[in-house]
């Protein structure tokens, strides 16, 4: 079975430039999520979505961040514009649901290393 | 303070030594904890999860959870080289986002 997919795996940009990255998670798993991971510190969730819904995006700094499942399966990242603060790695997981709700294993992508300049 | 904690190390080990990796959470709710390991440019595998307070082992090794204490701990035997990763904490309530410890770098010399 293949795992969380995502693409570009390294992305150099200037400031100020738009960036977008893409995730397609573990098929037949309705849960997505998006986090970023800065250098010496654990993953940090930006949003989570069940389905096409986004259910949790407190953390997601909305003024530059945005992102969308199309269709419940794949989803896209974006930043723009990206500022030199936003270098840092980008980590797609995604999860099954089960009912009565249990705790869902999350399975991590090999991430997206953003170097901001 | 963060919800959980985590010594970042770095944990140096000979080959064979006994590991023990250890946080501390603050959030009572949470209900479930995780340990991951993360090698060098790769994303998070869950290694081992726990449900409230108790232990659990899985061949080499075995995490505890102590909810009176809240802490978590995670021990390795017979470490091996094949070991040296960051290893992270993890916490939740079901349903809800995973707060991750800073993550431990061990290494692990033949």
């Amino acid at each position: 079975e293949a795992g969380v997919v995502q693409s570009p795996r390294y992305k150099i940009i200037e400031k100020k430039q738009p960036v977008a990255f893409w995730c397609n998670p573990i098929s037949g798993h309705n849960t997505l999520y998006w986090y970023r991971q800065n250098l010496g510190q654990g993953p940090e969730l930006l949003i989570r979505y069940e389905n096409e819904e986004a259910v949790d995006d407190s953390q997601l700094p909305k003024d530059r961040f945005s992102a969308e499942r199309l269709k419940g399966v794949d989803s896209t990242l974006k930043i723009q514009p990206a500022e030199l603060g936003d270098s840092a790695v980008y980590l797609c997981a995604s999860s099954l649901d089960d009912y009565p709700r249990g705790q869902e294993t999350q399975y991590f992508g090999p991430g997206t290393r953003l170097l901001v300049l | 303070q963060k919800e959980v904690e985590q010594d970042p190390g770095p944990l140096s080990v000979p080959e064979g030594a006994i590991v023990s990796l250890n946080c501390t959470y603050s959030n009572s709710a949470f209900q479930y904890f995780m340990w991951y390991r993360q090698y060098s440019r790769k994303g998070p595998e869950l290694l081992m999860y726990t449900y409230s307070s108790g232990n659990k082992e899985d061949g080499r090794f075995t995490a505890q959870v102590d909810k009176s204490s809240k802490y978590i701990s995670l021990f390795i035997r017979d470490s091996q080289p094949s070991d040296s990763a960051t290893y992270l904490c993890a916490a939740n309530q079901a349903g809800t986002a995973l707060i991750f410890g800073k993550g431990t770098t061990l290494s692990v010399s033949s």
